[in-house]
């Protein structure tokens, strides 16, 4: 079956530095994708998302990339602060979402 | 513009319990899907809804479960005979009617802990 994935299940940045977070997904068919930012006690928080006919997209703050020839997808946040600390899962559509299990991100001040 | 609510937050029942989850889509979405989420997990897909129709149920367990979201009321979440493992939080999205919107919109959860 599909399946999705981080590389890293935790991060640490300091505050005002760029964070990277990845993910990789198995189904070659995935035609989209969409990066949630879940903070402690919340549900999921919709960042932004990517259709397979793009490799880039970008929002405030946000940037996602998807490389379909290796299967990759990376969430890029600009200038990251402390309220930015968060779960971050990155689902992909095939017959249904399938979400990672995603990464804890930690801003240090 | 409301969000996509649920109720209770948080629930807590007995072991052979049952636990009934509510969920009312944000205004004009007519989709609806439950997820349910163990500790340091990822949310894993259970069953996906339009009103009065069950698309997708492939990812609930065939026992104790089920599912509905009729033409008037929230979507509910009911699970029959509670047993410790399904202590979880179990989320709601909803999304708009048609293919090319796809974003789902989560609820806030309920959280469900059976004793």
């Amino acid at each position: 079956g599909e399946s999705v994935g981080l590389h890293l299940p935790t991060l640490s940045v300091q505050e005002g530095d760029n964070s990277i977070i990845n993910c990789a997904y198995s189904n070659s068919a995935s035609d989209y994708f969409i990066w949630y930012k879940q903070e402690s006690g919340k549900g999921p928080q919709f960042i932004i998302d990517i259709r397979s006919n793009m490799d880039k997209r970008q929002g405030q703050r946000v940037t996602v990339l998807l490389n379909k020839t290796v299967k990759h997808l990376s969430l890029q946040i600009a200038a990251t602060q402390p309220g930015d600390s968060a779960v971050y899962f990155c689902a992909e559509k095939g017959n249904q979402f399938y979400f990672g299990t995603g990464t804890s991100l930690t801003v240090i001040p | 513009n409301a969000g996509v609510m649920q109720n209770p937050r948080h629930l807590v029942r007995r072991r052979g319990q049952e636990a009934r989850l509510r969920c009312s889509p944000m205004k004009g979405h007519s989709h609806v899907y439950w997820y349910r989420q163990l500790p340091e997990e990822g949310l894993k897909f259970m069953v996906y809804l339009q009103k009065e129709n069950i698309i997708d149920e492939s990812g609930m367990p065939k026992e104790r479960f089920s599912a509905e979201f009729p033409k008037e009321g929230p979507s509910i979440l009911r699970i029959q005979q509670v047993v410790r493992g399904d202590s979880a939080a179990y989320f709601c999205a909803s999304s708009p009617p048609g293919t090319a919107s796809q974003t789902q919109y989560f609820g806030p959860g309920t959280r469900l802990l059976v004793l």
